[in-house]
C-alpha cells in the first residue's frame, strides 16, 4: 500500500471558523509533511514531521496549527483563516526524514476562506 | 533562488519520446537531481532521482552530464496520461532543511494524440 490518503477532499469554510485536515499513511513512513500550494503555483513546503516530532517550520503563521497523534497520522488544525489561505494543502510521508527518501504525496484538500 | 532552470512548455506526440532538459549549473557535487510530476488536480508523483550516473526505472530515464551542470527526464513511450507538469529539483540526501523538496515552477508537458 504506497497511499497517502486526505480528508476532506474539499472544504470551504468562514474565517471565524475552525477545521482541522486529516492525512493518513499506512506504509510506516516516518516522516509527514505538510504543503500549501496556491493555483497556478508550485508547492511550497509548510511543516515537516520526523519520528511524531515537529522538526521544520517554514515561518508558517500560528493559525495553521500541526499535529502529529502518532507515526501514521497528520493534522492541520486551520483557525482564524483569511481568504488568501484558500489553496490546494499537500500531504506528504517518507520513509525516513528529509534526505535520500523519495516523497509519497496525497491528493490535496480543496480549501476555500470565505 | 531557483537552482533549477527548466522550459515552462513542451509538447510532445503521443507514442514518442519525451525529452524534458532541465539546467543546474550550481549544482554542488553532494546534491542529487530528482525529478516530481504533477498530474492536474493530483499530488505530486516521485519519478526518479540519480547523482552522476544515469538512471532508469519503470517510468522513465534520467541522463546527467559528465559534469552534472544539466540532465534530461527521458518518458521513452508518451501516453496522454503523461499530461502533467514536471519538476527537476536538486537537493542534497541528507537531513535538516537541506534535504527538504523545494519547488520550482516546473516544466507543463501536453503530450498530443
Amino acid at each position: 500500500d504506497t497511499e497517502v490518503t486526505q480528508t476532506p477532499k474539499h472544504l470551504v469554510m468562514g474565517m471565524t471558523n475552525k477545521k482541522s485536515l486529516k492525512c493518513e499513511q499506512h506504509m510506516g513512513h516516518r516522516a509527514m509533511y505538510w504543503y500549501k500550494q496556491k493555483a497556478k503555483k508550485p508547492p511550497e513546503l509548510m511543516f515537516v514531521y520526523s519520528y511524531e516530532k515537529l522538526s521544520i517550520n517554514e515561518s508558517v503563521p500560528s493559525r495553521f496549527s500541526p499535529e502529529c497523534p502518532n507515526s501514521s497520522l497528520l493534522n492541520l488544525h486551520l483557525h482564524a483563516l483569511q481568504p488568501e489561505d484558500s489553496a490546494l494543502y499537500l500531504c506528504a510521508s517518507s520513509q525516513g526524514p528529509p534526505g535520500p527518501y523519495e516523497q509519497y504525496f496525497g491528493p490535496g484538500t480543496r480549501l476555500t476562506v470565505t | 533562488d531557483a537552482k533549477t532552470t527548466q522550459p515552462t512548455s513542451m509538447d510532445c506526440a503521443e507514442g514518442r519520446a519525451a525529452n524534458l532538459p532541465c539546467n543546474h549549473s550550481t549544482i554542488s557535487g553532494n546534491e542529487y537531481v530528482y525529478w516530481y510530476r504533477q498530474i492536474h488536480s493530483q499530488g505530486p508523483q516521485y519519478i526518479i532521482h540519480g547523482l552522476k550516473n544515469n538512471e532508469t526505472n519503470e517510468m522513465a530515464s534520467l541522463i546527467i552530464t559528465e559534469d552534472r551542470k544539466s540532465s534530461t527526464l527521458i518518458l521513452p513511450h508518451a501516453t496522454l496520461r503523461d499530461t502533467a507538469v514536471y519538476y527537476c529539483i536538486v537537493k542534497k540526501n541528507y537531513g535538516g532543511s537541506q534535504g527538504n523538496l523545494i519547488f520550482g515552477k516546473g516544466t507543463k508537458l501536453s503530450v498530443k494524440p
